[in-house]
Parts: structure tokens; C-alpha cells; sequence
């Protein structure tokens, strides 16, 4: 199947510092990447839409401003957390969907956040 | 309510047995319909698509009811190797993200 990479994979930072995660779509190109978290036992909940090119959507209660997405190029998405905080450590996944005719969508590994 | 529900389990089965997952979904407008697995810490993967006439891949079977709003699978002669989570997941509109269930746990012992 298709590959999704991310990087970091797992990343440990201070209150108020930024991080940013990179998606990345190995070898095809993705209109539309998605933004998951997912908190200890919990299932998948969707950040936002990312669209090459354009401005994402948020889902409600996500703050743009805190999650600032970025979707420069049609293999690349990146996610940046500003001013982290401990309730933010979580387990950030990306996906890609594969064309436009298909709902199926390949997820990177995950990005394990944990902010002290 | 959520839109997509799964009993979370744990399952507990020796190998060899025979499991189903049940899964039911809020929205009738609802037009894709998959179960992914996801192991411990990782993301999650694309197990299989279920479609309404029902579908087979080895040893695992997806079942689709649409006027109930129910999806299962079944896992027949369960293996170690299926010890995972499996998420039951719907796709309400063409392009737009998945909704993803809260995942049933399986652990298959010898």
C-alpha cells in the first residue's frame, strides 16, 4: 500500500515551547491529509482537513490559532503545536487519501508528544 | 451519541476460536465502511473495506447491514498474530475524514 511517513516519531518538550510534525505522502501525491489525536484509550479524533494549497479546516473546539497546519506541496502537511502544554501530550496521527475517487486513506506512524 | 460505537471488549479467545465484532453507526447518510487494526502504540491499518454485499479475505469476514446501521467482522481460527485493537470505521461523505470507533480489544492466548 501506499506510505506515510512522519517525523518526529516521538518527541519530549518543555510548557510553551512549539513543535512541529511533519506528513509526508512517500510515493503519491495527496490533495487532502487529515489530522488525527488520540489520548490513552480513546478512539481517533479528527484535528483537521488539509488541503494542497489552501487554508485548513478545523473541527470544532480544535483552535486554529494553537494548530497551525500547513499543506505547502502535494506530499507534504505539517502540523505545529504553539506553546505546548501538558494537556496537549498526546499521539498525533496523519493521513493521506489516495486520489480523489477513493475514501481509502494511509496513515503515518504517529507522533507520540509528551509535553512536561 | 456517538456516531460510531463498538463494545470495547477486552476479548479474550484461545487460538483457534472464532470472534465477532459488532459495530453500529449513527449516521444513515453514511457511504463508506472499513475495520482497521491497530496495534499497541502504533497507527492504525487498513484491515479491510466491508461492502453491502458482504465480504471474505482469508480468515476474516465483514458484514454490512445498512437498514440496521450495523457493521461486523468475524475472525475465524484466530491466530496469536491477531492480538490488536480493531476500529470500526465510517466515512459519511465522499473525500471528508473517517469517524472512527473507540476500538475492540482482542487478545488471543495459546
Amino acid at each position: 500500500g501506499a506510505v506515510v511517513s512522519q517525523h518526529p516519531s516521538w518527541v519530549i518538550c518543555k510548557s510553551g515551547t512549539s513543535v512541529k510534525i511533519e506528513c509526508r505522502s512517500l510515493d503519491f501525491q495527496a490533495t487532502t491529509m487529515f489530522w488525527y489525536r488520540q489520548f490513552p484509550k480513546q478512539s481517533l479524533m479528527l484535528m483537521a482537513t488539509s488541503n494542497e494549497g489552501s487554508k485548513a479546516t478545523y473541527e470544532q473546539g480544535v483552535e486554529k490559532d494553537k494548530f497551525l497546519i500547513n499543506h505547502a506541496s502535494l506530499t507534504l502537511s505539517t502540523l505545529t503545536v504553539t506553546s505546548a502544554h501538558p494537556e496537549d501530550s498526546s499521539f498525533y496521527i496523519c493521513s493521506a487519501r489516495v486520489g480523489t475517487s477513493t475514501d481509502t486513506q494511509y496513515f503515518g506512524p504517529g507522533t507520540r508528544l509528551t509535553v512536561l | 451519541r456517538k456516531e460510531v460505537e463498538q463494545d470495547p471488549g477486552p476479548f479474550n479467545v484461545p487460538e483457534g476460536a472464532t470472534v465477532a465484532f459488532n459495530c453500529t453507526y449513527s449516521n444513515s447518510a453514511s457511504q463508506s465502511f472499513f475495520w482497521y487494526r491497530q496495534d499497541c502504540r502504533k497507527e492504525p491499518k487498513l484491515l479491510m473495506s466491508v461492502y453491502s454485499s458482504g465480504n471474505e479475505d482469508g480468515r476474516f469476514t465483514a458484514q454490512l447491514n445498512r437498514a440496521s446501521q450495523y457493521i461486523s467482522l468475524l475472525i475465524r481460527d484466530s491466530k496469536l498474530s491477531d492480538s490488536a485493537t480493531y476500529l470500526c470505521v465510517v466515512n459519511a461523505y465522499s473525500g471528508y475524514a473517517l469517524n472512527f470507533g473507540k476500538g475492540t480489544s482482542l487478545l488471543v492466548t495459546p
